[in-house]
């Protein structure tokens, strides 16, 4: 079963303008990982926050992880069309070893 | 630097056969792990190695197993396909012993079982 459930399901924006996606997940983690996919290829990893921290940025990304909520956003801002895209969160609980447990994922839609 | 090489990217196999997935992790990348991805269940982990060793091990049948190799290249093989074996394989390697690094993805392997 899923551990993070992410919303929206699907977004479409304008190019310029910002994406939020929210993941929610159920357990405690040691981290949490954001991922992007194309077309149902591999999927790209964006970023990585951990437990202990409670924002990151990247480039145009900014992630922020609240653990007493057990939620994260991903936030793009000023998108671009290439930027569309299913985004995945993915959770990693292991304590032994890791395993990434993943959300369903915000299909993102970038209209130029 | 070469990517996570997954082969073959598709595959096309009839119920009742076996198959079996091949992954080459990045160059000094010792962990990797192997996903499922369908349209109803979405990404699900299979296995994670380390060192030739499983570590973790999904909630799949036995009739999915895999190993790791002393250069670090994975091989996933499933017996006795059922179709809703079908799905997009996925595999994935990480520097370190956990996912603290983040994971690298292949292409995948697209399995159709008819």
């Amino acid at each position: 079963s899923q551990q993070g459930e992410e919303d929206p399901q699907a977004l479409s924006i304008q190019e310029g303008e910002n994406a939020t996606m929210n993941c929610s997940y159920k357990t405690s983690i040691n981290n949490l990982q954001w991922y992007r996919q194309n077309s149902g290829r591999g999927l790209v990893h964006l970023i990585l926050i951990r437990s202990n921290e409670r924002e990151k940025h990247s480039g145009r990304l900014r992630v922020t992880l609240d653990t007493s909520k057990k939620s994260s956003s991903l936030l793009i801002t000023a998108s671009r069309a290439a930027d569309t895209a299913s985004y995945f969160c993915a959770t990693d609980a292991g304590t032994s070893g890791s395993r990434l447990t993943f959300g369903e994922g915000t299909q993102l839609t970038v209209n130029p | 630097k070469a990517g996570v090489t997954q082969t073959p990217r598709y595959l096309i196999k009839t119920r009742g056969q076996q198959v079996t997935l091949s992954c080459s992790p990045i160059s000094g990348h010792r962990s990797v792990s192997w996903y499922q991805q369908t349209p109803g269940q979405g990404l699900q982990f299979l296995f994670e190695y380390f060192s030739e060793t499983q570590r973790n091990k999904g909630n799949f049948p036995g009739r999915f197993s895999g190993r790791q190799f002393s250069n670090s290249r994975s091989e996933m093989n499933v017996s006795t396909l059922e179709l809703g074996d079908s799905a997009l394989y996925l595999c994935a390697s990480s520097f370190g012993a956990g996912g603290g690094y983040g994971y690298t993805f292949g292409s995948g392997t697209r399995l159709t079982v008819v």
